[in-house]
């Protein structure tokens, strides 16, 4: 079965420098999606970022990007020049094809101003 | 595109009692996902919906847990029997057929408390 493993809990950055949240999965496939949500407090999930594992290279959305390292198995979040409302939990997901995401326990973002 | 909506958002019972949860998804959206998420962990997938047919259930959904998607548009999932540890957040989410890196939209969910 599909794991995802987020191994930092929580994380914390000064506001306008950067944050890596790391993620790491474990698949035999070779065709899948990689994503990562935010969740603010109390609020429903929106997607940040996706990754096809076809595609070597790294997507970038804004002052978000990843870095994937798909022979690791890798996928780690970068967000620049945090912003307060960047203050989520921060989930990444696994995907193969139109199935069910498998996600990772996630990472609480604090920004400090 | 009003979003994928979810009722009750909040729903507190007595261990025993069954509940019903809907969610409406984004209008022609063929796919409909039910996860279930406790506090402080991501959440876990418990079954999908292609139209109308149920197309997997996760060993999580136990024989007191049944999802219907009667007309392919909105979606039930019920609870008989509640226990505590059904406590939690269920998450409803759609997406388009079509292309597989589609997002996958979610609801604000509905809160359970079993007391």
């Amino acid at each position: 079965a599909q794991t995802v493993t987020q191994s930092q809990p929580e994380m914390s950055v000064q506001e306008a420098e950067t944050v890596t949240l790391s993620c790491t999965y474990d698949t035999s496939e070779s065709d899948y999606y990689l994503f990562w949500y935010k969740q603010p407090p109390s609020r429903q999930m929106i997607l940040v970022i996706r990754q096809e594992a076809y595609k070597q290279q790294n997507a970038t959305e804004n002052r978000f990007s990843v870095n994937f390292q798909k022979a690791a198995k890798s996928f780690s979040l970068k967000i620049s020049d945090s912003q307060l409302g960047d203050a989520a939990m921060y989930f990444c997901a696994y995907r193969e094809g139109a199935q069910k995401l498998v996600f990772g326990q996630g990472t609480r973002l604090t920004i400090n101003p | 595109d009003t979003g994928v909506s979810q009722d009750p958002r909040h729903k507190i019972t007595k261990r025993g009692q069954n509940v019903t949860f809907r969610c409406d998804p984004i209008s022609e959206h063929n796919r409909l996902y039910w996860y279930r998420q406790t506090l402080g962990q991501g959440p876990e997938f418990l079954t999908y919906f292609q139209n109308e047919a149920q197309l997997e259930k996760s060993r999580l959904l136990s024989d007191r847990f049944s999802a219907e998607r009667p007309k392919g548009s909105f979606s039930t999932l019920e609870i008989q029997r509640t226990e505590q540890g059904d406590s939690a957040m269920y998450l409803c989410a759609s997406s388009p057929a079509g292309h597989s890196y589609n997002e996958q939209f979610f609801g604000p969910g509905t809160r359970l408390t079993v007391l």
